[in-house]
């Protein structure tokens, strides 16, 4: 069964600091995983998926399917970066979207 | 563009009591998805259509919860009867536009529902 789990629920960095931002994933076949980013009183929105391997807003993030993860990484944290983020998995063509618990990113001034 | 778009935002009710959500999605999108987000926990799916077909409904209650989408573009959403353990926020989502690609989902606001 396909699975995503983000192991923090909180995570607090200061300003200027890296952040990772943790997610693996279970999943036999070839999966396509995504970052959603909630800012407050904001929808839900994409950030980046693994196939564009694109930066977003200074934001990378690596498939490793060794060890199934999909971490989410900035070298140096913004304020505006407080959000909370969703990691996804699409188990293959027009299959379901399974969504992560979250993370609850918090950027110190 | 006015994105996906869902009312009301926000629901109160009593248990027992009916209640419908609406959504329209992006226009030219075809897939359009209803989500549950109970507080502190991700999106778990509901039921997913392509067009007017209900492709994915395995996690919809079906003895309290119903979907229609009629016409293949706007969506209903009806939980009769409410149940306490109902609260949380409905979301809905849709994909299958050439410019974000089949895969990406874009969001709606979400709809608030408490339960008393």
């Amino acid at each position: 069964a396909q699975r995503v789990t983000q192991p923090e629920k909180l995570l607090s960095v200061f300003k200027g600091a890296p952040v990772e931002l943790k997610c693996n994933y279970s999943y036999s076949g070839s999966p396509e995983l995504f970052w959603y980013v909630q800012y407050s009183r904001q929808r839900l929105q994409l950030l980046l998926r693994h196939i564009s391997r694109e930066s977003i807003k200074g934001f990378t993030a690596d498939l490793n399917k060794g060890e199934t993860s999909f971490h989410l990484k900035k070298p140096f944290a913004q304020e505006e970066d407080s959000a909370m983020y969703y990691c996804a998995l699409n188990a293959g063509g027009w299959d379901n979207l399974f969504f992560g618990t979250g993370t609850r990113l918090t950027v110190i001034p | 563009e006015a994105g996906v778009v869902q009312s009301p935002r926000y629901k109160i009710i009593e248990k027992k009591q009916p209640v419908a959500f609406w959504c329209n999605p992006i226009s030219g999108h075809n897939t359009l998805y209803w989500y549950l987000q109970n507080l502190g926990q991700g999106p778990e799916l509901l039921i997913r259509y392509e067009n007017e077909e209900a492709v994915d409904d395995s996690q919809l209650p079906k003895d309290r919860f119903s979907a229609e989408r009629l016409k293949g573009v706007d969506s209903t959403l009806k939980i009769q009867p409410a149940e306490l353990g109902d609260s949380a926020v409905y979301l809905c989502a849709s994909a299958g536009g050439s410019s974000s690609g089949a895969n990406v989902l874009t969001f709606g606001a979400g709809s608030r529902l408490t339960v008393l």
